[in-house]
This record gives structure tokens, C-alpha cells and sequence, in this order.
């Protein structure tokens, strides 16, 4: 089955400083998705990536598509304390038999420090 | 009342209870999920239902039994559980069609605690 590999597994960085996270895949998806989940809460989608090459942006947050569809990425610029969460990539395949299933990423830990 | 709402928020039982976790949604979606969350580890998926029929089950044990009356309520049956079952139980929500899937909606989830 697909499988992804998100990276990094954590991140310790101070308040201001930029972050950026990426899934992998082994096969191609439809849609790439980014959620946020904060502690003792369930995840929240963050931006939806629909086609290939496509970047997008939400506030400070911006997400791209790679054009092979293999693979997304999530940068985060000026890190606020808010930030701090679990960051999950999911991989959407959707077509026959197919759609609908999320694939996720085990997630990235991110510890902001004042 | 909109989104995905669980309940209850925080649940400790016996591993002889009986329990049940509820997940209602206000969205209109046609998909629902169950997951499960425990600590350091993946979100790993439990059930699929679409159109209140079981599509997945994901080698789930037995204690654990879903029941889908509608497409607006999903329950996850407990009994006889065991403490590494503790974690955070997940329900989703998704519009899907087959032209297109736009993610899912979570709930805040159910923590629970086997003792």
C-alpha cells in the first residue's frame, strides 16, 4: 500500500524562525493535504493542494505540490508560541475504487521557544 | 451546532466495562471514520463507513465494534478492553464523490483511559 515519510519527526526552534517540513510518497495522490493538530485536540486542516506544482499560501503558512505528485511541502515563516502543535501531511487518491482514503504522514512535533 | 462533535471528551473505564463513544456531524458528508491515536505513534485508521455501510475495518480487534444507524451518527462499541488500548479516539467526516475528495473533518476527539 502507499506509504509516506514525513520529516522531520520533531523540531525545536526559537520564536521568529522560519520552519519547513515534507512528506514523501512511493506512489502519486490526487490531493495533498496539511493539518495541524493541537494538543488534546483533534487535527485541523490547514491548506488543500489540488494539482501539481500548485503553491498556496494561508497567512504565514505556504504549501506546495510537487510536480511529480510524490511528495508536498509546508513552510511556516516567523514561528509564533501558537504554533506549537502536531503538523500531519495526508496523501488523497481518489478515482474508481480509490477515493476518499487519506494516507498520513506520522506527523512533526513542533516545540516553539519564546 | 456545526462540525464534528464527540462525545464524551474524556472517558476511564474498568477493562470489564462496557462503553460507548459517540460522533455526530453536522456537515452532510457522506463518509465517516474512526481513529485511533495513541501517544508518540501514527494515526492509525480503525473503520470506514460510506453511505452507513462498513467498507473498512483495518484488523481491528473485536472489542471494539462500530455501528453506523445513519450518516450523521457513528458509535465505537467498547468492551473488555485492555490498558494499551488508551489513547485518543478520532471520528471523521468527508464529502467524497469520484471525481474528487476534499480531506476530512475530525472531531476533538475522546481520550480514554483503561485502568
Amino acid at each position: 500500500g502507499q506509504q509516506l515519510n514525513q520529516s522531520p519527526q520533531s523540531m525545536f526552534i526559537q520564536e521568529g524562525e522560519d520552519v519547513s517540513m515534507n512528506c514523501t510518497s512511493s506512489s502519486i495522490f490526487n490531493t495533498w493535504l496539511w493539518y495541524k493538530q493541537d494538543p488534546g485536540e483533534g487535527p485541523v486542516l490547514l491548506i488543500a493542494l489540488y494539482k501539481a506544482g500548485e503553491l498556496t499560501s494561508n497567512g504565514r503558512l505556504t504549501a506546495q505540490f510537487g510536480i511529480t505528485r510524490k511528495d508536498s511541502f509546508l513552510n511556516i515563516s516567523a514561528s509564533i508560541p501558537s504554533d506549537v502543535g502536531i503538523y500531519f501531511c495526508a496523501g488523497q487518491l481518489w478515482g474508481g475504487t480509490s477515493y476518499g482514503k487519506l494516507t498520513f504522514g506520522q506527523g512533526t512535533i513542533l516545540t516553539v521557544h519564546p | 451546532e456545526t462540525g464534528v462533535t464527540q462525545t464524551p471528551r474524556h472517558l476511564v473505564m474498568g477493562m470489564t466495562n462496557k462503553k460507548s463513544l459517540k460522533c455526530e456531524q453536522h456537515l452532510g458528508h457522506n463518509a465517516m471514520y474512526w481513529y485511533k491515536q495513541s501517544a508518540k505513534k501514527p494515526l492509525e485508521l480503525m473503520f470506514v463507513y460510506n453511505f452507513k455501510e462498513q467498507t473498512e475495518n483495518n484488523s481491528v480487534p473485536s472489542r471494539f465494534s462500530p455501528e453506523c444507524p445513519n450518516s450523521s451518527h457513528l458509535f465505537l462499541h467498547l468492551h473488555t478492553l485492555q490498558p494499551e488500548d488508551s489513547a485518543l479516539y478520532l471520528c471523521a467526516s468527508s464529502q467524497d464523490h469520484p471525481t474528487g475528495g476534499y480531506g476530512y473533518t475530525f472531531g476533538s476527539g475522546t481520550r480514554l483511559t483503561v485502568v
